[in-house]
């Protein structure tokens, strides 16, 4: 079952425009991941981002973390239309199969040049 | 160096056929995950495999799924008996730390699309 959820499920820009996009999960994790997803290719890590992290950056990208209510967000600024793909959130759980990644159903960001 | 490469990156197979989707993990990586994602969501687990030994399959939805990695590097998934739900991509991921570690960053391979007739 997928514990995240993206929103919104989808989003159009423009080029240049920044893009947000937000997860929200339900139990305790260890770390929030996102990653990106080319149509027809495999996921690639973009960020990760501990519990006890509030806010990471990575180039043009910055992730929020809210453990108090289970949601983080991820902005890209600048986009181009390479940053056209599916973006996934993926949580892991504390303790036992923590190493298990659980994902959200993706938001699919369409940048148009 | 190289990432992680599976194969094929497409199968077509007849219901009731027999299947086996292979994983080659970046080297010296000790875990190694499979996911199925089916069309429009997100990946779900499969199994996980901390180098030979399969520690989780929680996630193999029926007796027909079977996943094996002998020699700790190489994996394979084998689906008995395909079903048109077994239609989906499978990923394939690895990470260097074992389970001692916390999550360490999954790298995937580019997924096998199986479909199901």
């Amino acid at each position: 079952s997928q514990q995240g959820e993206e929103d919104p499920q989808a989003l159009s820009i423009q080029e240049g425009e920044n893009a947000t996009m937000n997860c929200s999960y339900k139990t305790s994790i260890n770390n929030l991941q996102w990653y990106r997803q080319n149509s027809g290719r495999g996921l690639v890590h973009l960020i990760l981002i501990r519990s006890n992290e509030r806010e990471k950056h990575s180039g043009r990208l910055r992730v929020t973390l809210d453990t108090s209510k289970k949601s983080s967000s991820l902005l890209i600024t600048a986009s181009r239309a390479a940053d056209t793909a599916s973006y996934f959130c993926a949580t892991d759980g504390r303790g036992a199969g923590s190493y298990q990644l659980t994902f959200g159903k993706g938001t699919k960001l369409s940048v148009i040049p | 160096g190289a990432g992680v490469s599976q194969s094929p990156r497409y199968k077509v197979a007849k219901r009731g056929q027999d299947v086996a989707l292979r994983c080659d993990p970046i080297s010296g990586h000790v875990s190694l995950f499979w996911y199925q994602q089916a069309l429009g969501q997100g990946p779900e687990f499969l199994t996980y495999f901390q180098n030979e030994a399969q520690l989780d399959k929680s996630g193999l939805p029926s007796d027909r799924f079977f996943a094996e990695r002998p020699e700790g590097s190489v994996s394979t998934l084998k689906i008995q008996r395909t079903q048109q739900e077994d239609s989906a991509v499978y990923l394939c991921a690895s990470s260097f730390l074992g389970l001692a570690a916390l999550t360490d960053t999954q790298y995937f391979g580019p997924g096998t699309r199986l479909t199901v007739l």
